[in-house]
């Protein structure tokens, strides 16, 4: 049964990279592409950007500037990096996996808050 | 690349059904039928409930159903039960390998 846990900081300073990490248990990283998502406090979601193993990305268009993804195969985690940020990018961040080809994710993460507070 | 388009808020009673509308563009839900559906109780983790517009992944209760027409997607749930009341997201893919979300609707159990 594969599992997903999101950890890093839950406090960043404005201006500053906002670094999470993502462990995938149950199965092989490379089995999967990877995306993460986020839920400001009383909005909806928002994609962020996916991930596979190969290094092939693609983030959301309003964030690219700011987002880069990445994998350590050898721990089995994927990790985000924001950087820039400021109190808009407070929000509940997860980590998700979509079933192949889909763009639709059947797995996700219990979520890591992390609030932009100086 | 604006959200796409959910009701705030519906609501039903137990057993009634009720129907949660995703209106988009021809650049997203009208485009690709790639639509997808998830309930999240606040303070869980998101599960998905419908995919590629009327798909069920395996466990999901066929009492959640998807249907698509032009640039609205359409998530009806039967029996309302009380379980039932939770946030509601669509999604959709909009080319490119880029996806978006709806604003997300509330599900009220009468």
């Amino acid at each position: 049964q594969v599992q997903l846990q999101e950890s890093g900081p839950g406090l960043v300073k404005p201006s500053e990279t906002l670094s999470l990490t993502c462990t995938v248990s149950g199965d092989s990283i490379s089995n999967y592409y990877w995306s993460w998502v986020r839920q400001p406090p009383g909005k909806g979601l928002e994609w962020l950007g996916y991930f596979y193993f190969s290094g092939s990305t693609n983030y959301n268009p309003s964030l690219k500037s700011r987002v880069t993804l990445s994998v350590d195969t050898s721990k089995n985690q994927f990790s985000l990096k924001l950087s820039s940020v400021t109190a808009a990018d407070t929000a509940l961040y997860y980590c998700a996996k979509e079933i192949p080809g889909r763009t639709s994710f059947d797995l996700w993460g219990r979520g890591t808050l992390v609030t932009v507070s100086s | 690349q604006s959200a796409l388009t959910q009701p705030a808020s519906v609501s039903g009673s137990p057993g009634q059904s009720i129907t949660i509308s995703c209106t988009g563009t021809s650049s997203d839900v009208g485009g690709y039928d790639y639509v997808s559906w998830y309930q999240h109780h606040p303070g869980k983790a998101p599960t998905l409930l419908i995919f590629d517009v009327n798909k069920w992944p395996s466990g999901v209760s066929n009492r959640f159903s998807g249907s698509k027409s032009g640039n609205t997607a359409s998530l009806t749930v039967s029996g309302l039960q009380a379980e039932d009341e939770a946030d509601y997201y669509c999604s959709s893919y909009t080319g490119r390998r880029t996806m978006i979300f709806g604003g997300g609707t509330k599900l009220t159990v009468l």
